[in-house]
């Protein structure tokens, strides 16, 4: 089926394990992106890309790393989890021409224990 | 920096009134693309309307429509005829060109509950 899909939905991890949330899109789009969302601070970018081997900080990218070595993945990795990373991540992708609109997964809902 | 502020945490609205979402940007920018999305309970990402810096009119999509005032770096969303439907949080956000790549980013989201 055509979309970007996240995986996994949900997960719960603990302190200081590393984890890895998976995204994936089939349209080819360009730009890639990985937010948070947590009440009070709406979404919140992570990181973004704006092609295969290209990635740049967003506001908050202290703690995550993420990758791209082909157009369709943009896994996010959260390096050491912390109980402040306990969020709900969403990843969306769009063209590139500045006029689109981007679409977004069914988001990921993280909980560090 | 580009910035997003929307300025109202909650709005309560009777059911067919119009309601207006405050949304505000900062950006030195002059090519910047304003758009908004919906999030009902359910969480997915609903697209609602887009606006361009260089659009002279206001975007409309059918209930939908964006009063831009580009000097004030204004993007409000307007909903005509409110239904019961539209409760949900509610997302401007803005994207520019930032150093050859597009930042998309967000304002902190209005949750709207239309009343019976």
């Amino acid at each position: 089926d055509a979309g970007i899909t996240q995986s996994p939905r949900y997960k719960i991890t603990e302190t200081g394990r590393q984890v890895t949330l998976m995204c994936h899109q089939t349209w080819s789009h360009s730009y890639m992106f990985w937010y948070r969302q947590d009440l009070g601070h709406g979404l919140r970018l992570i990181y973004y890309s704006a092609a295969a081997d290209i990635t740049d900080k967003g506001e908050v990218p202290d703690g995550y790393v993420v990758s791209r070595s082909k157009t369709e993945n943009f896994p996010l990795t959260l390096e050491s989890a912390t109980r402040s990373q306990t969020s709900v991540y969403f990843c969306a992708s769009s063209e590139r021409q500045l006029n689109t609109e981007a679409f977004f997964g069914q988001g990921t809902r993280l909980t560090v224990v | 920096a580009q910035k997003i502020t929307q300025t109202q945490p909650g709005m309560f609205v009777q059911e067919k009134e119009a309601v207006t979402l405050d949304c505000t940007y900062d950006t030195s920018d002059q090519s910047y693309g304003l758009f908004w999305y919906k999030q009902p309970s359910s969480g997915e990402m609903i697209f609602l309307i887009y606006q361009g810096s260089y659009d002279e009119q206001n975007a409309t999509e059918g209930r939908y429509s964006l009063n831009f005032q580009k000097a004030r770096k204004s993007a409000n969303l307007v909903i005509s005829a409110s239904q019961l439907g539209d409760s949900a949080m509610y997302f401007c956000a803005m994207r520019s060109l930032i150093q050859g790549a597009q930042k998309l980013v967000f304002g902190q989201g209005t949750r709207l509950t239309i009343n019976p």
